[in-house]
């Protein structure tokens, strides 16, 4: 069964750093794109960034530019997003997804069960 | 930045009855190369991930029922949920995978009436 599996809920103050994790399994991980969408609290779907494993390959809104960085380690298949300095509008929820072919113009077909991200004072 | 708008943002639709949600993509998200329109749509259930039911505008993902559809083209597309059922209630979002970045439509939210 192809699965995406994230770390869990995280509590923050602003200004800390904050790595969070999707390990993918079921499937060849470098050979699909995966990425990254925001959901904040109460709000709809907001695509970030996504990346090829195989080669590191990234694309990115320029909305989230310079604020998160998108990583993939392929020897573990897990992808991981990083803040270097958390704000209190990065409360969210963060879901992991796979594309469900093989381009970066594919529909997600694959999710994992988002990761909340709590950043308060 | 592509804007995919869709309406209405809630309807009420009586059990067994139709449900049509509506998206308008900024862009034509249609490309001739491959005769594929690049929209899908999706599923939210609360405290749920979305679930993929649509994807190429008209093509239902795997277990998907057959009571939904997918239909448009370039910049007009449609969801149809064609007898609702009590399961369905949900908020329902499209996406266009053409341009990056991709982008999602605001969300319907579909009750019962």
């Amino acid at each position: 069964e192809v699965q995406l599996v994230q770390s869990g809920a995280e509590v923050k103050k602003p200004g800390e750093s904050l790595k969070i994790s999707c390990k993918g399994s079921g499937y060849t991980f470098s050979n699909y794109w995966i990425g990254w969408v925001r959901q904040m609290p109460g709000k709809g779907l907001e695509w970030m960034a996504i990346i090829y494993p195989a080669t590191s390959d990234t694309r990115d809104s320029p909305s989230f530019q310079g604020q998160v960085t998108i990583s993939a380690d392929k020897s573990i298949s897990t992808a991981y997003l990083q803040w270097s300095s958390l704000k209190e509008t990065d409360t969210a929820v963060y879901f992991c997804v796979r594309s469900s072919s093989l381009g970066a113009h594919d529909a997600f077909s694959v999710w994992g069960q988002g990761t909340m991200v709590t950043v308060s004072s | 930045d592509v804007v995919v708008t869709q309406s209405p943002d809630s309807l009420a639709v009586s059990l067994g009855e139709r449900a049509t949600i509506n998206c308008k993509s900024s862009l034509n998200v249609f490309s001739s190369a491959n005769n594929k329109n690049y929209l899908a749509w999706f599923q939210q259930k609360p405290r749920q991930p979305p679930r993929l039911l649509i994807y190429w505008a008209s093509t239902r993902e795997s277990g998907v029922p057959n009571r939904f559809s997918g239909s448009g083209s370039g910049t007009d597309f449609t969801l149809t949920i064609s007898s609702l059922q009590a399961e369905d209630v949900a908020v329902y979002y499209c996406q266009q995978y053409y341009y990056t970045p991709q982008t999602f439509g605001q969300g319907t939210k579909v009750e019962i009436k």
